[in-house]
C-alpha cells in the first residue's frame, strides 16, 4: 500500500476560523512533510517530522501549527489565516535517513480563505 | 544554495512519439537524489523516477528515462510512446541532505506537457 490519504479534500475556512487537516499513511514511513503550492507554482516545504519530532519549519508563520500524535498521522492546525494563504497543501511521506528515498505524496486539501 | 532549472514552461508532442522534459540542478553537496514527478489537474503528485547522484547507470522506469549527466548537471526526463494521459505538469525535484539525517525536496518551476491526438 503505497497511499498517503488527507481529509478534507477541499476547505473553505474564514479568516477567523480554526479547523485542521489531517494526513495519514500505513507505509511505515518515519518521516512526514507537509508542502503549500499555489496555483501555477512548485510545491514549497513547510514542515518535516522525523520519529515523531519536528526537524525542520520552513519559518511558517505562527498561524499554521503542525502536530504529529503518532508515527501514521500528521495534522496541520489552522487559525486567523490570511486570504493569501488560500492554496494546495500537500503532505507527504518518506523513509528519514541520508539516502534519497522517494516522497510519496496525498492527493492535498485545497484551501480557500475568505 | 541548491537550486533546480526547468527552461520550458510548456511542451507539446504528438500521441505515440517521444520526449524530453529538461532539468538542470545546482549543488555542491557529493550526495543527492534526482526525483520526476507527474502532477495532473487533479493535484496529486506522483513519483515517476529516481536517480541517485552515485548511480552509474540511468534510472527507467517503464516508458520513462532520466537522461542523467553529472558532469553538465542535468536530469532530462524522457518520455516514450506519449500517451494523453501523460498531459500533465511535470516537476523536477532534487533532495536536500540537512547535516546527513534526512532532507526535503527542492522543485524546479514545472513543465506543462500537453499530448497532442
Amino acid at each position: 500500500d503505497t497511499e498517503v490519504t488527507q481529509t478534507p479534500k477541499h476547505l473553505v475556512m474564514g479568516m477567523t476560523n480554526k479547523k485542521s487537516l489531517k494526513c495519514e499513511q500505513h507505509m511505515g514511513h518515519r518521516a512526514m512533510y507537509w508542502y503549500k503550492q499555489k496555483a501555477k507554482k512548485p510545491p514549497e516545504l513547510m514542515f518535516v517530522y522525523s520519529y515523531e519530532k519536528l526537524s525542520i519549519n520552513e519559518s511558517v508563520p505562527s498561524r499554521f501549527s503542525p502536530e504529529c500524535p503518532n508515527s501514521s498521522l500528521l495534522n496541520l492546525h489552522l487559525h486567523a489565516l490570511q486570504p493569501e494563504d488560500s492554496a494546495l497543501y500537500l503532505c507527504a511521506s518518506s523513509q528519514p535517513g541520508p539516502n534519497s528515498y522517494e516522497q510519496y505524496f496525498g492527493p492535498g486539501t485545497r484551501l480557500t480563505v475568505t | 544554495a541548491q537550486k533546480i532549472t526547468q527552461t520550458q514552461p510548456g511542451m507539446f508532442v504528438q500521441e505515440k512519439e517521444a520526449v524530453t522534459l529538461d532539468c538542470t540542478y545546482d549543488t555542491s553537496d557529493p550526495s543527492y537524489g534526482l526525483f520526476w514527478y507527474k502532477q495532473p489537474s487533479s493535484g496529486e503528485m506522483i513519483f515517476l523516477i529516481y536517480q541517485g547522484s552515485y548511480d552509474q547507470q540511468n534510472a527507467t522506469e517503464g516508458r520513462y528515462s532520466l537522461n542523467f549527466q553529472k558532469a553538465r548537471k542535468s536530469a532530462n526526463l524522457v518520455i516514450s510512446a506519449s500517451q494523453l494521459g501523460d498531459s500533465a505538469m511535470y516537476f523536477c525535484a532534487m533532495r536536500r541532505n540537512y547535516g546527513g539525517s534526512q532532507g526535503n525536496l527542492i522543485f524546479g518551476k514545472g513543465t506543462k506537457l500537453s499530448v497532442k491526438p
